[in-house]
């Protein structure tokens, strides 16, 4: 696709349950990063995936959170017992491998945890 | 730990007028890369302007371009001729050399007013 596309686009769910986000990111690029949002805040660096690895992890808020990547495309985010402090727009950018590449985002998950 | 500081929470502008919106970072690193995205009630982050620190020149597209003083830590960016498809979200953000996240400001919210 020309641009960077996350699925659902608003996710409900109940408090205590998993679920899973999804980023596809343009075609090419291997730098793919995870963002979130809180209502009315800037955004919080969650990770960073190099190709298939994750050499940055540094911001994922606890061990209920996690992602994988494969194929050096799409990306699953995955949040564990999910708790109402999850909820906000979960982002998601990708980049070329290269210095100060500009991040090009999708247009987000929007989470609410009842 | 590199932060970005956008002092301004909310601005307005009239139709057609000039606005400024600030920006200031700190950091030790002498290479880095700044950025404005624009964030519409969409939720899409896109792109406005890129900087490289290495650079003196001041970027520029169409109406959007920066003052960037890079001694004082300041990437300021200026908006001619206010339309009322600017009215968003402008968050600044820093990024150093190689793929790493990028570092948010907590936003400035522009209104343009007819």
């Amino acid at each position: 696709g020309a641009g960077v596309s996350q699925s659902p686009s608003n996710k409900v769910t109940e408090k205590g349950k998993d679920v899973e986000l999804r980023c596809d990111p343009i075609s090419g690029h291997t730098a793919l990063y995870w963002y979130r949002q809180r209502l009315g805040q800037g955004l919080e660096f969650l990770i960073y995936f190099q190709g298939n690895s994750a050499p940055d992890k540094s911001g994922l808020p606890s061990d209920r959170f996690s992602a994988e990547r494969t194929g050096e495309s799409v990306s699953t985010l995955t949040i564990q017992r999910t708790q109402q402090e999850d909820s906000a727009v979960y982002l998601c950018a990708s980049s070329r491998a290269f210095a100060g590449e500009t991040q090009y985002f999708g247009p987000g998950t929007r989470l609410l945890v009842l | 730990a590199q932060t970005v500081t956008q002092s301004q929470p909310e601005m307005s502008v009239q139709e057609a007028e000039t606005v400024t919106l600030s920006c200031t970072y700190d950091t030790s690193e002498s290479d880095y890369y700044l950025f404005w995205y624009k964030q519409p009630p969409s939720r899409q982050m896109i792109l406005v302007i890129r900087q490289e620190a290495y650079k003196q020149q001041n970027a520029t597209e169409n109406r959007f371009s920066v003052n960037f003083q890079k001694a004082a830590k300041s990437f300021s960016l200026k908006i001619s001729d206010s339309q009322l498809g600017d009215a968003a979200m402008y968050f600044c953000a820093y990024t150093t050399t190689g793929n790493t996240p990028l570092v948010f400001g907590k936003g400035t919210r522009l209104s343009v007013i007819a």
